[in-house]
């Protein structure tokens, strides 16, 4: 993937927990980032968008941020609904297009 | 409560078409960009297609043009994607989502907000 991002992450209940999304100049770098979670045998959900704004009925324990060509989401007082996967996405200037980075599967222990 | 709902998904023989389609609910149809994303256990989620709100303007990743292409009708709140000459890498579930915005604008302040359940593509 274009965006890189750790396979798994994990951690107990309450806990924070954050997952990181390596991309380049061509994409992080100058454009916003969005993340997604895609709960087991769900479509993908709108999580976070423009790095660090959050739709409305998305609890406030998911925030966002960007620096540079890396940007991270991160979940606090991590509770067992969100186990699922975690997917970053931007548009590429190189690739003309839109890029996700290969998910990270979260674990609640 | 604004929905998608994919449909037309299948078994297709490598070489055929299809066209899957994407029935929107719910909110101002045509005031709004539509894409589809395919999800395959080896690639992960990648865009294929995006559609302008008016129909006018439309985009695909340059491996897929010319085999994929996109349609809306602003009538019957639909978007359709056909796929040509399908090979075994379309193997996918397909979704379509809802932009934030009418026109991507190279991408810039714009997600995708609203997905549809997806369908299925096997081929065989």
């Amino acid at each position: 993937s274009v965006l890189t991002q750790p396979p798994s992450a994990s951690g107990t209940p309450g806990q924070r927990v954050t997952i990181s999304c390596s991309g380049s100049d061509s994409n992080i770098g100058r454009k916003t980032v969005n993340w997604y979670q895609q709960l087991p045998g769900m479509a993908p959900k709108l999580l976070i968008y423009n790095q660090d704004q959050r739709p409305s009925g998305v609890s406030d324990r998911f925030s966002g941020s960007k620096s540079g060509t890396s940007a991270s989401l991160a979940i606090s007082g991590l509770q067992s609904e969100d186990e699922g996967e975690y997917y970053c996405a931007t548009w590429d200037d190189n690739l003309a297009g839109w890029v996700f980075g290969g998910g990270t599967s979260l674990t609640v222990l | 409560e604004p929905q998608l709902l994919e449909s037309g998904g299948g078994l297709v023989q490598p070489g055929g078409s299809l066209r899957l389609s994407c029935v929107a609910s719910g909110f101002t149809f045509r005031s709004y960009a539509v894409t589809w994303v395919r999800q395959t256990p080896g690639k992960g989620l990648e865009w294929v297609a995006v559609i302008s709100s008016t129909g006018g303007s439309k985009h695909y990743p340059e491996d897929l043009r010319g085999r994929f292409r996109i349609f809306r009708d602003n009538y019957k709140n639909t978007v359709e994607l056909e796929i040509n000459n399908v090979r075994a890498e379309d193997a996918a579930v397909y979704y379509c989502a809802k932009l934030t915005h009418g026109y991507w604008d190279f991408g810039s302040g714009v997600a995708f907000d609203i997905w549809g359940q997806g369908t299925k593509l096997t081929v065989s």
